[in-house]
């Protein structure tokens, strides 16, 4: 069965300095792999997905993430946090069309002005 | 293009009493997800339809929900009698194609007092 790890419930940072939210997944075969951000109140917006290729993928807002397979990891970047950053980040694993995803717990990010 | 839109966005309602909720995903996804999301957690799934067809409802509780995409559209998703437990919020996604890419609409929160 797949399954996502994030290790960490909360992280809270200072406006401009770097991000890197953790995730683990673990699945049978090569993943699709995401990450959504959540607002207070809202949906999943999707900032960024890998699939295949290169393991260093660019999303939207200036995030990008990592795909490590030999350590099972989707680790998310952003190299200065805006204080709009702050949010609730789900990392997620699924296969391909119309199969369901697996989500982590979540981490919420705080940003300190 | 028009995002994934879901209603009502809030619910407050006595225990045993029935609610739906309505989701309309993006045109030309065939395929739609219902989501559960408790508070602090990530969402899962409770039910995925391809057109018309539930595919995939092994989460779904079926002594007290039930769902349908009767034209391979729009989609409804009902608790009778809703319980305390309920409270959470409801997420509906629709997606297209091979990379199982899900968009997801702004939600429900269910509140049962």
């Amino acid at each position: 069965a797949q399954s996502v790890t994030q290790p960490d419930i909360h992280i809270t940072v200072s406006e401009g300095a770097s991000l890197e939210l953790r995730c683990n997944y673990s699945y049978g075969a090569t993943p699709y792999l995401f990450w959504y951000v959540q607002s207070p109140g809202q949906g999943l917006q999707l900032l960024l997905k890998y699939f295949s290729g290169d393991t260093l993928v660019q999303g939207i807002k200036g995030f990008e993430a990592e795909f490590k397979r030999s350590q099972s990891s989707f680790n998310l970047r952003k190299p200065s946090v805006h204080w709009s950053d702050a949010a609730e980040y789900f990392c997620a694993v699924g296969a391909g069309a119309g199969n369901m995803l697996t989500f982590g717990g979540g981490t919420r990010l705080m940003v300190k002005p | 293009e028009a995002g994934v839109v879901q209603s009502p966005r809030y619910k407050i309602i006595e225990k045993k009493q029935p609610v739906a909720f309505w989701c309309n995903p993006i045109s030309g996804h065939n395929t739609l997800y219902w989501y559960l999301q408790n508070l602090g957690q990530g969402p899962e799934l409770l039910i995925r339809y391809e057109n018309e067809e539930a595919v995939d409802d092994s989460q779904l509780p079926k002594d007290r929900f039930s769902a349908e995409r009767l034209k391979g559209v729009d989609s409804t998703l009902k608790i009778q009698p809703a319980e305390l437990g309920d409270s959470a919020v409801y997420l509906c996604a629709s997606s297209q194609g091979t990379k199982n890419i899900q968009y997801f609409g702004a939600g429900t929160r269910l509140s049962v007092l």
